[in-house]
């Protein structure tokens, strides 16, 4: 069974700092991991990575992928408040009749405090 | 992307009743998903809505729990049937766009009493 997990679960920072959250894999099928930001109700797609050690980059929020040791990492530089969220990393199945299912990590509670 | 819309937003329900929730694309998709978050949960598949053909359901739905409908490429709706407080939870319809990319709709949040 496909298999994601994220860390750490949840994560209390300050404005402007730096932080790093990690999402490690175990799926058969392989060929994309995204990473999505949950405020209220709905995810929004912040990144779709495929190949390894291509940096992925949007404003403050970079991510990068490792295939060989199955993990990815999302940076977010600079936080503010607003970045206050849940992240969330899925791996899509990319074969078999489960084609398109997204596996979902546990997700990060990320708090920025001003 | 595509704009992707969910009716209702949010609802309070009597337990043994049920809910159809409505997922509509502004373009025509292939792949239509429903997921569902149960409170403090990350997201869980149920079923991927098939235009034309059954839905196909993760194991633990059932399609007399949760039928699914989808007419057409840009519609889908959910039922969720003979509810318990159990089924309290945020309902979300996702299109796949762009290779393994998926886009979520707005969600619905169901209370159950």
């Amino acid at each position: 069974e496909d298999k994601v997990v994220q860390s750490p679960l949840s994560l209390v920072v300050h404005e402007g700092d730096t932080v790093t959250l990690n999402c490690s894999y175990e799926v058969t099928n392989f060929r994309s991991l995204l990473w999505y930001k949950q405020e209220k109700k709905a995810p929004t797609f912040l990144f779709m990575l495929t190949s390894s050690g291509i940096e992925k980059k949007s404003g403050r929020l970079s991510s990068i992928l490792d295939k060989k040791e199955l993990f990815s990492i999302l940076n977010i530089t600079a936080t503010q408040t607003g970045d206050s969220a849940v992240y969330l990393c899925a791996v899509p199945n990319a074969g078999g009749t489960s084609y398109g299912k997204l596996t979902f990590g546990q997700g990060t509670i990320l708090t920025v405090h001003p | 992307s595509a704009v992707i819309s969910q009716k209702p937003s949010r609802d309070i329900c009597q337990r043994g009743t049920s809910l159809t929730i409505q997922c509509q694309v502004d373009s025509q998709v292939t792949m239509m998903f429903w997921y569902r978050q149960q409170p403090g949960q990350s997201l869980t598949l149920i079923a991927t809505a098939n235009q034309g053909s059954e839905a196909t359901y993760e194991s633990g739905f059932v399609i007399d729990k949760f039928p699914i409908s989808r007419p057409n490429l840009t519609f889908s709706t959910l039922t969720v049937s003979n509810m318990s407080p159990e089924d309290s939870s945020i309902y979300l319809c996702s299109v796949g766009i762009y290779q393994e990319t998926q886009y979520f709709g707005p969600g619905t949040r169901l209370l159950v009493l």
